[in-house]
């Protein structure tokens, strides 16, 4: 069964760089077909999709966030990362990994960690 | 704000029919599917109808879904109290490349 989980930093100083890693279990990302993705939801709002990638490596980025935006993938470990550069208060949300259907649906999500930004 | 446009609350008594919508444009809903997502207070969205209609494995048939040119709608039926949460709609959106989503609307069972 397919299971996604968050791990990184759960405070962050602002103009510092977001690093968050998704551990993948269950499935191989080198399964293909899906798409690898971060999702975002600030407190008390809604959902931001932030990019993604596909095994081979292939990223596509929110046009908004995509100046400040990386992710990567590590095969060997079965994870793939995000990192997000000078963040600011209005980058700390609820970050969430998922699985998704690139022109479909996002059918697996991670549970999910809140990252502050605050100094 | 949200790409996707969605009434923020809805609300129903217990056994009624719910129903919400989501309005989007042509790069998105207009030409790609729409799914919908479950997310009570503190726990992560769940799948509950992708490609306008469809349940996932586990989704009681109570939930459907619908689309129609640029709009989409959910429809719960026989509310129950533990239906109670947020719910989001999302579509892919052309022009991005990724998804986009609905602010997400919030139903109370009353």
């Amino acid at each position: 069964q397919l299971q996604l989980q968050e791990s990184g930093s759960g405070l962050v100083k602002p103009s510092q760089t977001l690093s968050l890693t998704c551990s993948v279990s269950g499935v191989s990302i080198d399964s293909g077909y899906f798409s690898w993705s971060w999702i975002r939801q600030p407190p008390e709002k809604g959902l931001e999709w932030i990019g993604y990638i596909y095994y081979n490596g292939t990223t596509f980025y929110n046009p908004s966030l995509k100046s400040r935006v990386t992710i990567s993938v590590d095969r060997s470990k079965n994870q793939f990362s995000l990192k997000l550069t000078f963040v600011t208060a209005t980058d700390t949300a609820v970050y969430y990994c998922v699985r998704g259907l690139s022109g479909s649906a996002v059918t697996t999500w991670g549970q999910g960690t809140l990252v502050r930004v605050s100094s | 704000q949200s790409v996707l446009t969605q009434p923020p609350s809805a609300s129903g008594t217990p056994g009624q029919r719910g129903t919400m919508s989501c309005s989007g444009s042509s790069s998105n809903i207009g030409s790609n599917p729409v799914s919908w997502y479950q997310q009570f207070s503190g726990s992560a969205p769940k799948l509950l109808i992708y490609n306008n209609n469809q349940r996932p494995s586990g989704v009681p048939d109570r939930f459907s879904g619908s689309k129609s040119g640029t709009s989409a709608s959910l429809a719960i039926s026989g509310l129950q109290s533990e239906d109670e949460g947020d719910y989001y709609c999302a579509a892919w959106d052309d022009s991005l490349n990724g998804w986009v989503f609905g602010g997400g609307t919030k139903l109370t069972v009353l």
